[in-house]
């Protein structure tokens, strides 16, 4: 049931563009996307509910494609401070509606150098 | 500061010895979520309550583990006869849900780290 997360690590230099992909096996309600620095809680990037949609936040966005039970995190001309490991966080769906309880993915180290 | 709040941060104890931590969660958040984090994964899910009321729990938290939320404020998780393999960093999440039940946003504690020596 854990979503599977590509790549497993990217290292980039400031002004670089990068893709996050995230991929359930199972039909989804909705997709969180969280940012963890070392030793620190899990910061709340966005939520993508099931309909299929895009978010923005600034210079990272992300896509939520129901169909294919697949999401993406764009982050775009990264900052040294996008450094972290991303997790997507999956709400299967159950009956149509959310079960509130995330599983999340593998997870992907994300370093970005001067 | 109106975030979640963990405590104890760092917890170190022996094997066999009971342990108990204690969340807070944002004010008038009516769901709070437990997690258990090991190094390199990703958040599992353990428990969670709406309001005073334990909702599910999952297949892996054994009969060692107990969570409550008594007023449906802090909540607390217990884990009796620690086991080496205990060792993780417990996270705690709460959120804000209308009456519709729809998917919330959970916002994460610091973390109570254990180490079961």
């Amino acid at each position: 049931q854990q979503p599977v997360q590509s790549p497993q690590a990217v290292i980039l230099r400031e002004g670089e563009d990068a893709v996050i992909n995230c991929s359930s096996s199972k039909a989804l309600y909705s997709v969180h996307w969280y940012r963890q620095k070392h030793g620190e809680a899990p910061v709340f990037l966005m939520i993508l509910l099931k309909g299929g949609e895009q978010k923005g936040h600034e210079k990272i966005s992300a896509s939520f494609n129901e169909k294919k039970q697949q999401s993406s995190l764009y982050l775009t001309a990264s900052q040294l401070s996008y450094s972290g490991t991303y997790f997507c966080g999956t709400d299967i769906t159950k009956y149509g509606g959310a079960t509130n309880k995330l599983i999340f993915g593998t997870g992907t180290l994300l370093a970005v150098q001067p | 500061d109106t975030g979640v709040s963990q405590n104890p941060r760092h917890k170190i104890t022996k094997r066999g010895q009971n342990v108990t931590f204690r969340c807070d969660p944002i004010s008038e958040h009516n769901r709070l979520y437990w997690y258990r984090q090991t190094l390199g994964q990703g958040p599992e899910f353990l428990t969670y309550f709406q309001n005073e009321a334990q909702l599910e729990k999952s297949r892996l938290l054994s009969d060692r583990f107990s969570a409550e939320r008594p007023k449906g404020s802090f909540s607390t998780l217990e884990i009796q006869r620690t086991e080496q393999g205990d060792s993780a960093m417990y996270l705690c999440a709460s959120s804000l849900v209308g009456t519709s039940g729809d998917t919330d946003t959970q916002y994460f504690g610091p973390g109570t780290r254990l180490t079961v020596l």
